[in-house]
This record gives C-alpha cells, structure tokens and sequence, in this order.
C-alpha cells in the first residue's frame, strides 16, 4: 500500500460544484502539504499544516479551503469550483524535525472542471 | 523569502550522452536543496538532496548534483543517460520551517 493515498485520482466535475480531495498517511508524519502543479508552473503551496492544530496559508490559498481531521488526514476542498482550478493536485507529507527532511508525495488527483 | 530558477523547460538529449539540468536558487539563509523526478501519470520521487557537507551529492538511478554556494546553483547531472529517465525533473529549496519552494521543471527527452 502506498504512503500517501489521495482520493479519488481523478474527477471531472461542472462549475460551482463543491469538491473534496482527500488524503491519508501511514507514515506517521506531522506536516501535511497541498500543491497544484499546473504545465509550465511546476507546483505551487496552497496550504499546510505542522500539527492537527496548526493551518497555514500557502502561495495561491484563495478559493480553496482545508480540513486537518487527524494526524494521518487533510483534505482539500473548493467551495465553488472554477475552470482555472483545473489542475494537477499533490498531498506530501514530511516528518517534525526541521527543514533538511524531504516531502514524500502521493500520486496526486487529476481534476478537471467543466 | 525564497525562489529556484530552473533556466531550461526542455531539454532534449540522445540516449547514452551526457545531461546536465540547471537549477539557482536564492535565499538570504542556509538552504537546503533537493532534486525531485516526476515519471509520466506519476507523483514526485525523490532523486537526491544537499543538506551539508561534501558538495558533490549522489542520487538514485545514477544521477548527482553539485552545490555551488558562491554561484548560488544546484545543477543536475548524469553522464549517460537512458529512455528510461524521460521525465520531469524539479529543482527545489528549503529553508528554516518552510514548505518546499519548487522550480517550474524540465522536462528531459531522452531520444533513441
């Protein structure tokens, strides 16, 4: 089993729809991040979070929103989906203990809005 | 704060030549500098880091990585590659209690 699980892989879905991506750990980590990677962009911070209790906005947070429910889970979710949201969506996740511990990525989500 | 220039989108190249994939980076700290490959329909891997020490980092899948402080560069390396490392690769830095800050990718070809 992977190590971080995103779901579902991929949605298409029509304007104005709310949508939720999840993600679930099994690495026991703390830090949880999500990025979009859009062609030519490469991946941009949307939020992240160091502790179940702790939410930080990232570069491009405005129409998305995250929950933190658990240690091993923090889900994306746009309110009121838009066509430029279409993009490639990564949850990672990386271990307390300073800035020299790499992020562990999973497989991503594919959403396309219509 | 922070950035990564990758100075090359593309970057084609004959299988069993050699590849060199350029990353600069800026910060006003210590960094800490990773290389990231992203495999067609697939999540990141990591390919190698620079956390301290020797300059010279090697990596998986034959691959290393040169820190250069006064150039402020991260440049990828490997000298003769396969089909099999067509791929994105990202360039990226980190620093303090922050998030990875990636570059925009290259995208390398390995051509038969």
């Amino acid at each position: 089993d992977a190590d971080v699980t995103q779901t579902p892989r991929n949605r298409i879905t029509k304007t104005g729809k709310r949508i939720m991506l999840e993600c679930s750990q099994t690495k026991g980590h703390d830090r949880m991040y999500w990025y979009r990677q859009d062609p030519g962009l490469g991946l941009r911070l949307i939020y992240y979070s160091f502790d179940v209790k702790d939410i930080n906005k990232g570069e491009i947070s405005d129409g998305y929103s995250v929950s933190r429910q658990a240690q091993a889970k923090f889900s994306l979710s746009l309110e009121s989906a838009i066509p430029n949201q279409t993009a490639l969506y990564f949850c990672a996740t990386s271990p307390r203990g300073g800035s020299n511990q790499p992020q562990h990525f999973g497989d991503g989500t594919r959403l396309s809005i219509l | 704060a922070q950035s990564v220039t990758q100075l090359d989108s593309q970057v084609p190249v004959f299988e069993e030549a050699p590849v060199e994939l350029r990353c600069n980076y800026s910060s006003s700290v210590s960094v800490y500098l990773f290389w990231y490959v992203q495999y067609p329909n697939q999540g990141l891997q990591l390919l190698l880091k620079y956390l301290s020490g020797s300059t010279l980092v090697k990596g998986i899948n034959g691959f290393e990585a040169e820190f250069n402080k006064s150039q402020t560069s991260f440049h990828l390396r490997k000298p003769s590659v396969h089909i099999s490392d067509t791929a994105e690769y990202f360039c990226a830095v980190r620093s303090g209690n922050t998030p990875l800050v990636f570059g925009k990718g290259t995208r390398l070809s390995v051509i038969a």
